[in-house]
């Protein structure tokens, strides 16, 4: 049982660029969400998915999109990358009033 | 809007020494609380959760936390820490539809062996 599998591991971009990065759980969670981590700020909600084709936004969404066409993957797309997105990335699943389940995470450098 | 706060933000104990880090919560309805750990370099981890019941609960490495609705907060606590609790931990809320999560900033835990 994989859990919640994130890829890649580590990313470099350059301003401007866009990337998208993958996001699987196999545990057939309905609640996916993306977040970012930074330094002193804990872990801050950028999108959450309550199931396929429902995503909405977190308290900070603005530069990234996502999808979610399955209830298996929740891609993470930054459209024009900019340095203030330099962070790490977690993508958590979870039941409806159970825990969260982590993937490992991306650290992501925009230079 | 929701929050969660941690009060402390560094702690710094010796081995053996116990632990008690705070943790308060913003929503007046049904919550569910939890703690996470993360280890250098890793991704979160649950250490405990309460849904509803004793509002004493125990979770893994010999940690447990107190529910007290009356004051809103979910602290953490463990008797006795080792070096390899070392690591940041975070508390987390999710309440009225339970589709969010929401984590306070973390306290980093330096244990000193």
């Amino acid at each position: 049982n994989a859990g919640v599998t994130q890829t890649p591991k580590f990313q470099v971009l350059k301003t401007g660029q866009s990337m998208t990065l993958q996001c699987a759980q196999d545990m057939n969670h309905e609640y996916m969400s993306w977040y970012r981590q930074d330094p002193g700020m804990g872990l801050r909600l950028i999108h959450y998915s309550v199931g396929a084709g429902i995503t909405d936004q977190g308290e900070v969404p603005n530069g990234y999109n996502v999808s979610r066409s399955t209830t298996e993957d929740f891609p993470l797309r930054l459209l024009s990358a900019a340095p203030s997105q330099t962070s790490v990335y977690f993508c958590a699943s979870s039941y409806r009033r159970g825990e969260a389940f982590f993937g490992q995470g991306t650290r992501l450098t925009v230079v | 809007a929701q929050s969660v706060s941690q009060h402390n933000h560094h702690v710094i104990l010796s081995e053996a020494a116990s632990l008690e880090l705070g943790c308060n919560y913003s929503y007046g309805g049904t919550v569910n609380l939890f703690w996470y750990v993360q280890y250098p370099g890793q991704h979160l981890q649950l250490l405990l959760k309460y849904f509803s019941g004793d509002p004493l609960v125990k979770g893994i490495k010999g940690f447990e936390a107190e529910f007290i609705k009356s004051k809103f907060s979910f602290n953490l606590r463990k008797p006795s820490v080792q070096w390899s609790d070392t690591a940041e931990y975070f508390c987390a809320v999710n309440a009225n539809n339970f589709n969010k999560f929401y984590f306070g900033s973390g306290t980093k835990l330096n244990v000193k062996p």
